[in-house]
């Protein structure tokens, strides 16, 4: 099967600072990717679309200027939290679409201290 | 719009029994559905999925799934369980962008 990957897998910062998470489809092009966002023993919430070459499209609630989404080429986008707070802290996995199949990362715990 | 309930939040069965996982789901549009399991701290694997054709769909690790239009069900089994098979599997549909999850259901398999 089609083959996604997550890095980094896992990341502690401090607050204020940003981090950034890649996404990249590995045997695949896709030109939309996903970004969710999981809290503990709960299900995956949708955080936004990212389509190549355009602007993501954001879900509601979820604030543009603090989830910065780079969808550059057809095989990579990446995540920045920006100016990263203790709530932040959370599981992040981004997905790619093949066909009509979304196909996951691995994730990536951020802790923010 | 379309939405996905997953009956039981935690499914426990013993070594070698039959896993039943329920999944019923609303759609305005005909459904593509799937299951995906995801492992402790892991992202989501898919297991099968059903989009036309044939009803009953057969995926990986021995599972399979039947899609019901009558009955919006779309539930998850396999004859006998495996210790392995202990995870979090997840109920999600789509009708066309946006894949909508079930909350979960975490199976466990006791020797």
């Amino acid at each position: 099967g089609a083959v996604v990957s997550q890095h980094p897998s896992r990341v502690i910062c401090k607050s204020g600072t940003s981090v950034k998470i890649e996404c990249r489809s590995l045997d695949f092009q896709a030109t939309t990717m996903f970004w969710y966002r999981q809290f503990p023993k709960q299900s995956l919430m949708l955080m936004a679309t990212s389509n190549e070459g355009s602007k993501a499209t954001y879900e509601q609630g979820v604030e543009k200027d603090k989830f910065l989404i780079n969808h550059a080429s057809l095989t990579l986008s990446t995540l920045t939290v920006t100016s990263a707070h203790p709530e932040d802290s959370s599981f992040y996995i981004c997905s790619a679409r093949l066909g009509n199949i979304q196909y996951f990362g691995a994730g990536t715990r951020l802790s923010v201290l | 719009a379309q939405s996905v309930t997953q009956l039981g939040s935690h499914v426990s069965v013993s070594e070698g029994a039959l896993v039943l996982l329920r999944c019923n789901y609303s759609s305005s549009v005909p459904p593509y559905l799937f299951w995906y399991v995801q492992y402790p701290n892991q992202g989501l694997q898919l297991l099968l999925k059903y989009t036309t054709g044939a009803t009953l769909v057969k995926g990986i690790n021995g599972f399979e799934a039947e899609f019901k239009k009558s009955e919006t069900s779309f539930h998850l089994t396999k004859p006998s369980a495996h210790m392995s098979d202990a995870a979090e599997y997840f109920c999600a549909v789509t009708g066309f962008q946006k894949l909508v999850f079930g909350t979960g259901t975490r199976l466990l398999v006791s020797p």
